[in-house]
């Protein structure tokens, strides 16, 4: 059965520490990976993605790394800011650029930063 | 200013109403999606159109409606068949590279 599990469940830290997100996947067959943040009340927005030939993707503060040898996945999150506080989500595509797109979510990273 | 976009923001149904939550979007993309979230779970796919006039059911379609007639709208109806329709409706439409992108959603509550 396809699966996409998150960890922690959530998370809290304090403002300028770092923090790393954890994303277990058993999806066959494997097209790509994607990391969305998710504000509280709004739709998700793509933070990065990678293929199975990338290992690491970076956006600014966020770096996301692959192992598809082990089907793991990390969101490392640098000099955490208040606006980072939301969930962020884990999402493996099974297709290979069909129009069916099956993207198999996890259930997410509640992340919060205090001051 | 492209995106998506999804109205209303909240919706409060009465037992036995049916209710239609909106979804356009200016991205010109074929494919469009509903999805539904609920605390603790992941994203569950309800339907999805891959072209005008054509639509799929998802994995969850019981008591739910879709329509595709024209390209920007894809518009879902929750109808009193679904027993448990309290969630968080998003929609997404599908760009090139098979990003989806999402709308901001809409609440629904039954009353």
């Amino acid at each position: 059965k396809n699966q996409v599990e998150q960890s922690p469940q959530s998370l809290i830290i304090l403002e300028g520490k770092n923090c790393t997100l954890q994303c277990n996947y058993t999806v066959s067959p494997f097209s790509n990976l994607r990391w969305y943040k998710q504000d509280t009340g709004r739709g998700p927005v793509s933070l990065t993605i990678m293929t199975f030939s990338e290992n690491t993707k970076s956006n600014g503060r966020y770096t996301a790394t692959l192992d598809a040898d082990t089907k793991q996945s990390s969101l490392h999150i640098t000099a955490s800011q208040l606006s980072d506080s939301a969930s962020y989500i884990c999402v493996v595509s099974s297709d290979y650029g069909g129009a069916t797109n099956k993207l198999i979510f996890g259930t997410g990273t509640l992340l919060a930063v205090q001051p | 200013d492209g995106g998506i976009t999804q109205s209303p923001k909240y919706l409060f149904r009465k037992e036995g109403q049916n209710v239609t939550l909106s979804c356009e979007q200016n991205l010109n993309h074929d494919a469009m999606y509903w999805y539904r979230q609920d605390p603790g779970q992941g994203l569950r796919l309800i339907y999805y159109s891959q072209i005008v006039n054509d639509f799929q059911k998802g994995d969850i379609a019981e008591g739910y409606s879709v329509s595709r007639e024209k390209k920007e709208s894809f518009p879902l109806t929750v109808t009193s068949a679904q027993k448990n329709p309290t969630a968080f409706y998003l929609c997404a439409s599908r760009g090139v590279g098979g990003e989806q992108f999402f709308g901001p959603g809409t609440r629904l509550t039954v009353l």
